[in-house]
């Protein structure tokens, strides 16, 4: 089945330790993304990728970032510089842009 | 600039029917709707290209007034399964498709029995 994948579901952290998240999808898709979701809020563009070994920054990058060594993997690393990081994260991709984008099931980040 | 998504929430009673609306104020290429359950992911809907068009999925519906720069998603005869949070994602007019797809704050359907 094709799809994209998110791990871990939960994860918590101590304040000021680095943390990635995975993202891995299998549609062959060239354009990738990261949103940020906090209650009552909509989903907020951290990155973006358009292919591999290239991204852009989105509307709230600071203290994020992102690698895209190959085609299925967009990781994001959450930094100690992020002030507030507990969220909602979720990964999509897209054939291109203007397309629907397809989400991952989303990790939850809880830092304590 | 974030959409503006109207109501904020709203609850029905199955079989009754709904309007959700999505005003931006820049020029639009698109609009996108997702619908997401609670603690899951966003589930696309439908997307809408050009102006005055209209689309439709059994009982969900939308439409785009260019000119207003806002799209509508109606809800007829709603379901059970119709319930949760419904988002707009608006792409600015560049005369093609963009990757920033910029989001609503959501509007919470609640059916009930």
């Amino acid at each position: 089945d094709g799809g994209i994948t998110q791990s871990p579901k939960y994860l918590f952290r101590k304040e000021g330790q680095n943390v990635t998240l995975s993202c891995e999808q299998n549609l062959n898709h060239d354009a990738m993304y990261w949103y940020r979701q906090d209650p009552g809020q909509g989903l907020r563009l951290i990155y973006y990728s358009q292919i591999v070994n290239d991204f852009q920054k989105g509307d709230i990058a600071e203290g994020y970032s992102v690698s895209r060594e190959k085609k299925e993997s967009f990781p994001l690393t959450v930094t100690s510089a992020q002030k507030n990081p507990t969220a909602f994260y979720l990964c999509a991709s897209s054939p291109a842009p203007g397309y629907e984008q397809f989400f991952g099931p989303g990790t939850r980040l809880t830092v304590l | 600039q974030q959409p503006v998504q109207s109501p904020q929430a709203v609850i029905l009673r199955e079989g009754e029917d709904a309007v959700i609306n999505c005003s931006s104020s820049k020029a639009l290429y698109s609009v996108h709707w997702y619908r997401q359950k609670h603690g899951e992911a966003p589930v696309f809907l439908m997307i809408l290209l050009k102006g005055g068009e209209q689309k439709g999925h059994e009982k969900i519906s939308a439409s785009f007034n260019e000119k207003k720069q806002q799209s509508s998603l109606y809800l007829t005869a709603s379901q059970l399964s119709y319930s949760g949070t419904y988002f707009c994602g608006t792409d600015p007019y560049s005369g093609a498709g963009s990757y920033q797809l910029t989001f609503g704050k959501g509007t919470k359907l609640s059916v009930i029995p």
